[in-house]
């Protein structure tokens, strides 16, 4: 049973236009969610994350969204650069403190 | 202080022979987790540690795995009589506090290959 699902593998959007990348949770007893960015033979690196207190989380370009009636959260991206061409994971926990994982989306920015 | 290590980044191994992974946390982190990930999928949650006591064990980790964390320091993860369904990236993260704005930390990983 997936608690935390990311139906898009693959995503490409063009250099400078918005990504949004999506994530759908079951456990309605996660309270915290982070999104996470993957580069090939590295371990994910933190990029973001809000409280179930929140509805809208803002660092610089990266922006996340929660929808807790819906158990659906999101991360855009704007401007979208090529170099945020990665793996996007994201990640739930629960009062355990321990990460629950989607199984990513590769995002892919064209130039 | 640079991040979270681990060691070795790459492993091969015969099916059957015995694995140990180590993981050098953050210093001030607390709290160390193992989790694993295979091709596609996102990291699994293995094993936690918070200082020298392992808290939690997932269900996946069965009897010839075994992780310990000796004084809270580093921690050492050792596979015995490997299986191929083992081969996968083992990450090790570490964190001192999750929440307000914080995750963890993940090393690089070790990628274990079992032929």
């Amino acid at each position: 049973d997936q608690q935390v699902k990311q139906n898009s593998p693959s995503l490409s959007v063009q250099e400078g236009r918005i990504s949004i990348l999506n994530c759908d949770y079951t456990n309605s007893m996660f309270d915290y969610f982070l999104w996470y960015k993957k580069y090939p033979a590295e371990g994910p690196t933190f990029l973001i994350s809000i409280s179930s207190i929140k509805d809208k989380n803002e660092d610089g370009r990266f922006t996340v969204f929660l929808n807790k009636s819906a158990k659906h959260l999101s991360l855009h991206i704007v401007p979208s650069q090529p170099g945020d061409s990665a793996v996007y994971f994201c990640a739930a926990a629960g009062s355990a403190r321990q990460l629950t994982f989607g199984s990513g989306t590769q995002l892919t920015v064209l130039p | 202080d640079t991040g979270v290590s681990q060691d070795p980044r790459h492993k091969i191994t015969k099916r059957g022979q015995n694995v140990t992974f180590r993981c050098d946390p953050i210093s001030e982190h607390n709290r160390l987790y193992w989790y694993r990930q295979t091709l596609g999928q996102g990291p699994e949650f293995l094993t936690y540690f918070q200082n020298e006591a392992q808290l939690e064990k997932s269900r996946l980790l069965s009897d010839r795995f075994s992780a310990e964390r000796p004084k809270g320091s580093f921690s050492t993860l050792e596979i015995q009589r490997t299986e191929q369904g083992d081969s996968a990236m083992y990450l090790c993260a570490s964190s001192f506090l999750l929440g307000q704005g914080h995750g963890y930390t993940f090393g690089s990983g070790t990628r274990l290959t079992v032929v």
